[in-house]
């Protein structure tokens, strides 16, 4: 499985738009990105996966290059709840044998 | 269906002891999956089941460990003689196929 590099922690204030990038130099043809969301006591909530280009849910946009060697997760005017620790994934998530493999993820703050 | 579930949401116990935690995942995924969380980290897995077939299992899966899903619902991970290295947060998962897993509110294990 492809591994993964984000920052480890991230500052913002509510309303603004937080980018936060994915290195994932190995990726494979197979592989799908996928990031999920964790507040503190709760298990891990996912909110976008993509393959390629743009994809865009009610929560977030997913931004991949052609190149598909990083991810960037975009936030429209975060609010304070979104402080959370992001995850960025990458897996086969098309044959069998998919399994997650989360680092450390990206602490986000947002702050009033 | 309220999404995933587990029990207990906490356990302590004394080093030594055997502890066994139940998941229920939603109704109709074939998948569950079970990890484990340490403070400041991210999950890590443990081994998933498809069905009532326990198809993968970490290294970190010692022989202390077992995971069954014995009719293809519920699960029950036990875990042997606990030692302290054992506390930890116990996630459980589920998904229908590759789709994206939803995961339970969590078990923390603590062993004094």
């Amino acid at each position: 499985l492809a591994k993964t590099t984000q920052p480890i922690s991230m500052d913002s204030y509510e309303g603004q738009e937080v980018n936060i990038t994915c290195s994932h130099n190995n990726i494979a043809t197979n592989d799908y990105i996928t990031w999920y969301q964790q507040f503190p006591s709760q298990g891990p909530r996912f909110i976008i996966q993509g393959y390629k280009t743009k994809v865009t849910n009610e929560v977030a946009s997913l931004f991949i290059p052609a190149d598909r060697k990083s991810s960037t997760l975009s936030l429209p005017r975060v609010s304070l709840s979104d402080t959370a620790v992001y995850y960025c994934l990458v897996g086969d998530a098309v044959t069998g044998g998919f399994k997650t493999i989360f680092g450390a993820g990206t602490r986000l703050f947002v702050k009033a | 269906d309220t999404g995933v579930s587990q029990n207990p949401r906490h356990k302590i116990t004394k080093r030594g002891q055997n502890v066994t935690f139940r998941c229920d995942p939603i109704s109709e995924h074939n998948r569950l999956y079970w990890y484990r969380q340490t403070l400041g980290q991210g999950p890590e897995f443990l081994t998933y089941f498809q069905n009532e077939a326990q198809l993968e299992k970490s290294r970190l899966l010692s022989d202390r460990f077992s995971a069954e899903r014995p009719k293809g619902s519920f699960s029950t991970l036990e875990i042997q003689r606990t030692e302290q290295g054992d506390s930890a947060m116990y996630l459980c998962a589920s998904s229908y196929g590759t789709a994206e897993q939803f995961f339970g509110p969590g078990t923390r294990l603590t062993v004094l």
